[in-house]
Formats: structure tokens, C-alpha cells, sequence
């Protein structure tokens, strides 16, 4: 199973919005309604940020949203603020009880 | 409130094993399944596996069949993984991950647990 495609970096001015794209195959982000992203920063432990496409966990905050189309998903941070900079992945269910992370993009909020 | 307490950080040579726990608390442990996923240094997250804590039925990533094992024990509502045949490249903080639910997404996760391999 390959990884999923991910940026290396993205950054954007406080305000500003961002995307981030996670691109796959048929066999997975285009084959299932389960991809999630996650936010880890420096030392800490990954943090859900969107799961199933484009669903919030309660507490994450409605800047962060999620779509998917064909077999490429996007993570799109509007209204950037500095806490947002971090690394984000995205991962996706692959069938047969298997899943896949994306190699991670680092936001840089400038 | 859900927690996910991981073991601490270990030193292994090549070729020995490790064990890492994950003791779960605040949820019924036996209703969720759960993940391990590991991390190089500087590196991305890469999923390893993942166990059902009422069965004891595991599902291995492809990479990792034949030398990853996953446990449990339902007293303590404990999660293990262990890594044979340990080499260099697997020095890496691990961590465990509840699925959530039927959603498979991770939405709690252990502080890791960083295991350092030398030769």
C-alpha cells in the first residue's frame, strides 16, 4: 500500500486560507468516504481534525473543513491563525481492514 | 474522560524484541478497536495495525506481517504491541490509537512511547 501524496509545505498569512491536497487512488480516498486529517505539533501526539470527508470531532474549531473529490482530499484552513502550524496527514481507509497515511505537509503561518 | 496511557521509551539492540502497552481508561474498552501507528524521527505517520479488544482479532499492515504481535488483556483494559527481529529503521515513537467507532478515524491517542533500536 503506498502512501498518499501530500505537499511537503503550505503557508499562508494570518487571515488567509490554505488547502491542502492528499492525493490517492480508487483504492482508497477514491473508493471510501473515510478520510480524515490530523494536526500534530512539535512533540505531541496527532490530534483529529476531520473525519468521513468533511466531519468536524466536537471542539475542532469550523475554520478547518474537508472535501474530497475523485481521489484526491483537501483540508482547507481558513481565517489562518498562528496556533495553526503544524503538521497535518491525512489518512484513508483502504479496504481489507487496512489504512494509509499521507507523507504530511508542514503549515507554515507566516 | 477517555485516556491512553502508553509504557516508556525503550533502548534495544538489533535483532531483540519490544513490547509496548497502551492501558485505556474512561470508555468500555472491549467497544472500540485499537491502532498502532508509528513515526521515524522527522518522518511521517505510518499505520502498523490494528486489534479488536473484545476478540483478540487483528488486522496487520502488509509491511509489518511477521513481526508485529498484537495483545490484549481485557482485566486491565490493556492494549500490546510487540516488534520482533528489531532493526535500526525501527527506531520510532509509537503510539496507540482508538478507532472511532465504525467512523475509521483515530480520535483519541496515547503520548507515545519512543523506542530506540542500536546495534
Amino acid at each position: 500500500q503506498s502512501a498518499l501524496t501530500q505537499p511537503p509545505s503550505a503557508s499562508g498569512s494570518p487571515g488567509q486560507s490554505v488547502t491542502i491536497s492528499c492525493t490517492g487512488a480508487s483504492s482508497d480516498v477514491g473508493g471510501y468516504n473515510y478520510v480524515s486529517w490530523y494536526q500534530q505539533h512539535p512533540g505531541r501526539a496527532p490530534k483529529l481534525m476531520i473525519y468521513e470527508v468533511s466531519k468536524r470531532p466536537s471542539g475542532v474549531p469550523d475554520r478547518f473543513s474537508g472535501s474530497k473529490s475523485g481521489n484526491t482530499a483537501s483540508l482547507t484552513v481558513s481565517g489562518l491563525q498562528a496556533e495553526d502550524e503544524a503538521d497535518y496527514y491525512c489518512n484513508s481507509y483502504a479496504g481489507s481492514n487496512n489504512w494509509v497515511f499521507g507523507g504530511g505537509t508542514k503549515l507554515t503561518v507566516l | 474522560q477517555v485516556q491512553l496511557v502508553q509504557s516508556g521509551a525503550e533502548v534495544k539492540k538489533s535483532g531483540a524484541s519490544v513490547k509496548v502497552s497502551c492501558k485505556a481508561s474512561g470508555y468500555t474498552f472491549t467497544g472500540y478497536y485499537m491502532h498502532w501507528v508509528r513515526q521515524a524521527p522527522g518522518q511521517g505517520l505510518e499505520w502498523m495495525g490494528r486489534i479488536n479488544p473484545n476478540s483478540g482479532g487483528t488486522n496487520y499492515a502488509q509491511k509489518f506481517q511477521g513481526s508485529v504481535t498484537m495483545t490484549r488483556d481485557t482485566s486491565i483494559s490493556t492494549v500490546y504491541m510487540e516488534l520482533s527481529r528489531l532493526r535500526s529503521d525501527d527506531t520510532a515513537m509509537y503510539y496507540c490509537a482508538r478507532e472511532m467507532g465504525l467512523l475509521k478515524a483515530f480520535d483519541f491517542w496515547g503520548q507515545g512511547t519512543m523506542v530506540t533500536v542500536s546495534s
